[in-house]
């Protein structure tokens, strides 16, 4: 079975701009959470989605939003970027019911400038 | 509130036992996970325990659950340089569909 892949890995951008990131879950999942990793905050989520609606979403301003469509792929955005954005975003694919075991993709890696 | 709090260093010789310490807060119904980071890569599933359960074993890793001290930790026997890593104590409440992990661990192995 091949595993969560994200897209990109690595991406510049500038203050002010806004970002797209894909994450794209293991066959089958239809659960993908995010997260934002700083070495600061550590492991921040940001919100889960199943079946294409939002379960749940962490403490994060209203310019980080996502998706989920009916493949279960998933995207999310971040518009207005602030340097503070710069960071590891990892996406997690899940069945989506208890356990809620989580198979993390590699990550992107933003940094605004 | 959920929190998980976990010690942020540890280093042990190849081939002793590790043990990394965890600690959470919230009482509900709830999964407790173990994940493994390495450089440069994304969390990698370890283990993970529900809360009705005193002890899970699975080859090299022990995890143990105290319930009343909300205190969970992972033993790695034999530790090897390949162990490592940065190691994430996570907490899931059931029916909450929010994962909430600790700083992490990072686990030095000397030769």
């Amino acid at each position: 079975k091949a595993g969560v892949t994200q897209t990109p890995r690595y991406l510049i951008k500038t203050r002010g701009q806004q970002v797209t990131l894909s994450c794209s879950p293991i066959s089958g999942h239809r659960s993908v959470s995010w997260y934002q990793q700083t070495p600061g905050q550590g492991l921040q989520f940001l919100f889960e989605y199943f079946s294409e609606t939002q379960r749940n979403k962490g403490n994060f301003p209203g310019r980080f939003s996502g998706r989920q469509f009916s493949n279960s792929r998933s995207e999310m955005n971040v518009s207005t970027l602030e340097l503070g954005d710069s960071a590891l975003y990892l996406c997690a694919s899940s069945p989506g019911l208890a356990p809620y075991e989580q198979y993390f993709g590699p990550g992107t890696r933003l940094t605004v400038t | 509130g959920e929190d998980v709090e976990q010690s942020l260093f540890l280093s042990v010789r190849e081939g002793d036992s590790s043990v990394i310490n965890c600690t959470y807060t919230d009482s509900s119904s709830t999964y407790l996970y173990w994940y493994k980071q390495e450089p440069g890569a994304g969390l990698q599933l370890l283990t993970y325990i529900f809360s009705n359960m005193d002890m899970k074993q699975d080859q090299r890793l022990t995890v143990l659950l105290n319930k009343k001290d909300k205190h969970l930790s992972l033993r790695i026997a034999d530790t090897q340089t390949g162990d490592s890593a940065i190691y994430f104590c996570a907490e899931s409440i059931t029916g909450g569909f929010k994962t909430i992990f600790g700083a992490g661990t990072r686990l030095f192995v000397k030769a």
